[in-house]
């Protein structure tokens, strides 16, 4: 079966500037995570998709940030606009189950921001 | 809340000899416990579980870990190192919500 998928691997912008990152869950996997590791530090999360509905946006770190998946297949993060400390490496997964099912990872999309 | 402490940041350990990743953990409820690794330029490859049952739990590529609930720990290990070990393992934790928290990660360097 195809993995996760994530798109694109990297990106650079500048401050202010708008990016969007993809991710392409595995096929059948109902549950879509979103998390971001900043250098150095913990994987955190961001947010939890069950198909198409928002289950637990908690970690979302403000409303510069904007995660859809329509129709409960891909899901997109936008961050508009930018800034400086959005920096880091954002990773999706998925999962079939909740609780102890594993998450499958994505390869993750390394934003920098100058 | 829950937490994950990794307290160390690397260990360098000699080919052919055993390794400990260490790994403990705060959590409300009863635990659930991963460990992944990742390779550079690449995502978090799933290790092994806990959930219930046996303390000792085996996973990919000769790894096991032991859940220590007295302890809370969940430190991970290999009775000998491969230089292919060599990665960034974090340790993670669940406990009936949806969300994971992960440690900062530990850099594994194995020694030719």
């Amino acid at each position: 079966e195809a993995g996760v998928t994530q798109f694109p691997s990297h990106s650079v912008i500048e401050k202010g500037q708008t990016v969007t990152l993809r991710c392409d869950p595995i096929s059948g996997h109902d549950n879509l995570y979103w998390y971001r590791r900043v250098m150095g530090k913990e994987i955190k999360f961001l947010l939890h998709f069950v198909k198409e509905s928002k289950q637990d946006e908690s970690g979302m770190p403000n409303n510069r940030f904007l995660a859809e998946r329509t129709g409960g297949t891909y899901s997109t993060l936008k961050v508009q606009p930018a800034e400086l400390e959005d920096s880091g490496v954002y990773f999706c997964a998925s999962s079939l189950n909740t609780g102890g099912s594993p998450l499958h990872f994505g390869n993750g999309t390394r934003l920098t921001v100058t | 809340a829950q937490s994950v402490a990794q307290p160390e940041d690397q260990v360098n350990v000699a080919e052919g000899n055993p390794l400990t990743v260490k790994c403990t953990y705060s959590v409300s409820g009863n635990p659930y416990l991963f460990w992944y690794v990742q390779y550079p330029n690449r995502g978090l490859q799933f290790l092994l579980k806990y959930i219930t049952g046996d303390n000792l739990v085996k996973g990919s590529y000769g790894f096991e870990a032991e859940f220590n609930k007295s302890q809370t720990s969940f430190h991970l290990k290999k009775p000998s190192a491969l230089v292919s070990d060599s990665a960034l393992y974090f340790c993670a934790v669940g406990a009936g919500s949806y969300q994971l928290t992960f440690g900062k990660g530990t850099k594994l360097s194995v020694i030719p």
